[in-house]
């Protein structure tokens, strides 16, 4: 069964380094998105990708972050500079639009660790 | 703004158990609703879609239905097993960009 597939699985940085977080999407999906998850919290939607442009962002993704498909399977997050506030769990998901009822698939996460 | 709330937070029962979990969200001009699993430092598992002009879904023992002028949805397990104790979390599809905003879970666990 396809299936979105995040690396690494965990991260561990140091504040004010930069990393980046790789995601393949389910090959025939159109719709590349990243959420994240504090401990304890809620999933919150940072970005949503279509057509190799983003297509809408929250206030969370400010500046520090970038979303790049650097080939035809590859959906990337970069953070410029870490924040010990950025320690989260990030999750990938992907979708194929039909109707605009559609179902959102995520990765298993991958868990980022600012010290 | 679209609020989703889950209720219960936590929720214990024995084994064989039905049970109901619910979801609430603000603003009833959804394009979806859809329930996912969590289970401890995992991923999403999605579990049902319902598309906003549907009133129900079923997989099976999973049922879920949606009340979109109230801004409801419950999700219905039948006959709980210890295997079903994991977090599920309620999420609506909102706009054109298809992104999801969540509720906060409902933490399930069922005793053996």
């Amino acid at each position: 069964e396809p299936e979105v597939t995040q690396t690494p699985s965990h991260q561990v940085t140091q504040m004010g380094q930069e990393v980046i977080l790789r995601c393949v999407p389910i090959s025939n999906h159109l719709y590349f998105y990243w959420y994240r998850q504090i401990l304890g919290q809620k999933v919150e939607f940072l970005v949503s990708f279509y057509n190799n442009e983003i297509s809408e962002k929250s206030e969370i993704f400010d500046d520090q972050f970038s979303v790049e498909r650097p080939d035809g399977s590859n959906f990337t997050l970069k953070i410029r500079s870490t924040k010990l506030e950025d320690s989260a769990m990030y999750f990938c998901a992907s979708s194929e639009p039909q109707e605009m009822n559609t179902e959102a698939f995520f990765g298993q996460g991958t868990r980022l660790t600012v010290v | 703004k679209q609020e989703v709330t889950q209720i219960p937070a936590a929720l214990s029962v024995p084994e064989g158990e039905n049970l109901v979990l619910n979801c609430s969200f603000t603003d009833s001009a959804i394009y979806n609703l859809q329930w996912f699993r969590q289970d401890p430092g995992k991923g999403l598992t999605s579990l049902l879609l319902i598309q906003s002009s549907q009133r129900e879904q079923t997989s099976g023992r999973l049922n879920a239905s949606l009340d979109k002028s109230s801004g409801r949805s419950t999700l219905y397990i039948a006959a709980s097993q210890p295997g079903d104790s994991a977090t599920y979390l309620c999420a609506v599809n909102v706009d054109s960009s298809y992104k999801l905003i969540f509720g906060s879970g409902t933490r399930l666990l069922v005793r053996p």
